[in-house]
């Protein structure tokens, strides 16, 4: 398998534009979740789905940001307007389905790099 | 609040030396797991300890859970150059699928 794809791995955007992350988690899993990683913050969950539906959204920083899974191969991530203290790592992440226990194994994906003039 | 405190922040040594890495929290939780990340890449999944008092061994790697369930630690045997990387313990939030992340450990293993 792929493993879990993210695109782009690297994004330079202008203060105000809209950005748009995209995640194709591993064909099979049923959980996905975005993160975000800072130097002063560490990595912190945006947003978990299960089975295509948002269960948690309590880590989304502001309405800037939105995400919608459409299908069970496909995410994104967007932020609308951009500002530069959204300059980050995000990553995605799959597992197979976090119902079963919170032993569950999460494979990230190599994250999109962000930063925001 | 649920934190999980990492201790040391960073961590230079010399191939062939031993060293720990600490995780510490004042909550109980119910598992822990160790990530390690390279640069560029997302964090991989190392270990999970669920019982406390366990210990667990990958390698040169030695993964221990507090027997309260607040803390662990990671040993590293003869580190190697490709040890070098940024390490993560994390557990769940109360029990639910959220999980928060440690403060990380910066290692670097000097050839």
């Amino acid at each position: 398998d792929a493993g879990v794809i993210q695109s782009p791995r690297h994004e330079v955007t202008e203060m105000g534009q809209e950005v748009t992350l995209r995640c194709k988690p591993i064909s099979g899993h049923n959980s996905l979740f975005w993160y975000r990683q800072t130097m002063m913050r560490g990595l912190e969950l945006l947003i978990y789905f299960n089975n295509n539906v948002p269960i948690d959204d309590s880590g989304m920083p502001e309405d800037r940001f939105s995400a919608k899974m459409p299908n069970a191969s496909f995410s994104t991530l967007k932020i609308q307007p951009s500002e530069p203290r959204d300059s980050a790592v995000y990553f995605c992440a799959s597992s197979l389905d976090f119902w079963e226990g919170d032993t569950d194994t999460q494979y990230f994906g190599p994250g999109t790099r962000l930063t925001v003039l | 609040t649920q934190l999980l405190e990492q201790s040391p922040q960073f961590l230079s040594i010399q191939e062939g030396e031993n060293l720990t890495v600490y995780c510490n929290s004042s909550s109980v939780f119910s598992s822990l797991q160790w990530y390690r990340q390279e640069p560029g890449e997302g964090p991989v999944l190392l270990v999970t300890v669920v019982t406390g008092g366990e210990v667990k061994k990958l390698k040169r790697l030695t993964f221990q859970f507090g027997d309260a369930r607040k803390d662990s630690s990671l040993h590293i045997t003869a580190a190697q150059t490709g040890d070098t990387g940024l390490y993560l313990c994390a557990g769940p939030f109360s029990g639910t699928y959220k999980y928060i992340f440690g403060t990380g450990t910066r290692l670097k293993v000097l050839a």
